[in-house]
């Protein structure tokens, strides 16, 4: 298996704009995570998701940011408008079982906002 | 809500020194969990602890959880430079909810 993937690996964009972070889980996973780490907040868990539906979205930061699940092999996290303080490393993950077990983690997007 | 702490923040070690990190939260955790992230990489899962006062070992790395299920530790015996990164601990309260990892201890080995 591939792992979790993500795209793109790096994004750098102007104020405003809007921006989507994409995420594929590993295949048979049924939960994806969302998490943004800086070096101020460390790392956060911002949604998750079970089967595609969202269960825990309390961490996302403000109606800014939403993210969506629309089938078992994709999901999108998505800001807009895009404000320098969202620059940080977002991380995809999946596992079988939820927040109380093993997960897996993809290589990240670094977010540069200007 | 749930805060978990580490400490400390950052740890300079010679290679060959042993090395510990802690981990604390402020309420009852139903397990804790181990990840390391490598400069520039992604957390990696090390080791799950769910028993209160288990131990366990993966060659030179020893991981408790306390009795009360609040804290945990992190030992490398004989550091090497590929320890180097950084050890975040995650828990979950006892209804496994309010997932949230520590802030991490960051390790340098100086060869």
């Amino acid at each position: 298996d591939a792992g979790v993937i993500q795209s793109p690996r790096h994004e750098v964009t102007e104020m405003g704009q809007e921006v989507t972070l994409r995420c594929k889980p590993i295949s048979g996973h049924d939960y994806l995570f969302w998490y943004r780490q800086t070096m101020m907040r460390g790392l956060e868990l911002l949604i998750y998701f079970n089967n595609n539906v969202p269960i825990d979205d309390s961490g996302m930061p403000e109606d800014r940011f939403s993210a969506k699940m629309p089938n078992a092999s994709f999901s999108t996290l998505k800001i807009q408008p895009s404000e320098p303080r969202d620059s940080a490393v977002y991380f995809c993950a999946s596992n079988p079982s939820g927040s109380n077990n093993e997960q897996f983690f993809g290589p990240g997007t670094r977010l540069t906002v200007l | 809500g749930q805060q978990v702490m580490q400490i400390p923040q950052y740890q300079h070690v010679q290679e060959g020194e042993d090395f510990t990190t802690y981990c604390n939260s402020s309420t009852t955790l139903s397990n804790i969990q181990w990840y390391k992230q490598r400069p520039g990489g992604h957390p990696v899962f090390l080791i799950q602890l769910v028993k209160s006062g288990e131990v366990k070992k993966q060659k030179r790395l020893t991981f408790q959880f306390g009795e009360a299920k609040k804290n945990s530790s992190l030992h490398i015996t004989a550091t090497q430079t590929t320890d180097v990164g950084t050890y975040f601990c995650a828990g979950a309260d006892n209804y496994g909810q309010n997932f949230v990892f520590g802030p991490g201890t960051r390790l340098s080995v100086l060869p």
